[in-house]
């Protein structure tokens, strides 16, 4: 079954809301979780690393006023992109990194398409 | 310069014939590890095959089996027997070291089409 969880798989919005998705660690706590994001026929590039009880770490050339991460608990995540623009319609997709060093698999959330109006 | 190199956008393949998706990577790391996933157009990530750095031999899962050439750096994934429900996006990843975020990369990747 699935080790990730993510919501909605699918949002459409209008110009100027905000919206929020979470992302669930099913199987196992998660002090560490990341969000990507992938453009049409692109690659997922990474956007930011959220980390339980502390601020999120932002990649450079992402603003971390727009899209706000929490880490509520540890197995929580939510990304919200605020005052959303057609511009961030987009493929959201998280992720949670394995327990340990002895597990070699990086656990992906199904992902969410966001398209803004 | 990038990090994983795909140099195939596209690849056409009759349906059960074998392909081979390439993957070049990049790093002064000793201890990496690198991935291949699968993307159908739902856009899920699904995890196919892992390689550590340190692994002598070629890993395999199922139909799935992974080329690896330490010195040349390449990681090409081959499937066998393609069937219709491979065609999809498929990415290689790299993790420098052991952890992931900014040190997990991913290629371009390459659109797999299986022909009937």
């Amino acid at each position: 079954g699935a080790v990730v969880s993510q919501h909605p798989s699918w949002v459409i919005c209008k110009s100027g809301t905000s919206v929020k998705i979470e992302c669930r660690s099913l199987d196992f706590q998660a002090t560490t979780m990341f969000w990507y994001r992938q453009f049409p026929k692109q690659s997922l590039m990474l956007m930011a690393t959220s980390n339980e009880g502390s601020k999120a770490t932002y990649e450079q050339g992402v603003e971390k006023d727009k899209f706000l991460i929490n880490h509520a608990s540890l197995t929580l995540s939510t990304l919200t992109v605020t005052s959303a623009h057609p511009e961030d319609s987009s493929f959201y997709i998280c992720s949670v990194p394995p327990p340990g060093l002895a597990k070699n698999i990086q656990y992906f959330g199904a992902g969410t398409r966001l398209s803004v109006l | 310069a990038q990090k994983i190199t795909q140099t195939q956008p596209g690849m056409f393949v009759q349906e059960k014939e074998a392909v081979t998706l390439d993957c070049t990577y990049d790093t002064s790391d000793q201890s990496y590890g690198l991935f291949w996933y699968k993307q159908p157009s739902s856009g899920e990530m699904i995890f196919l095959i892992y390689q550590g750095s340190y692994d002598e031999q070629n890993a395999t899962e199922g139909r799935y089996s992974l080329n690896f050439q330490k010195a040349r750096k390449s990681a090409n994934l081959v499937i066998s027997a393609s069937q219709l429900g491979d065609s999809a996006m498929y990415f290689c990843a790299m993790r420098e070291g052991y952890n992931y975020g900014q040190n997990f990369v991913f290629g371009p990747g390459t659109r797999l089409s299986v022909l009937p």
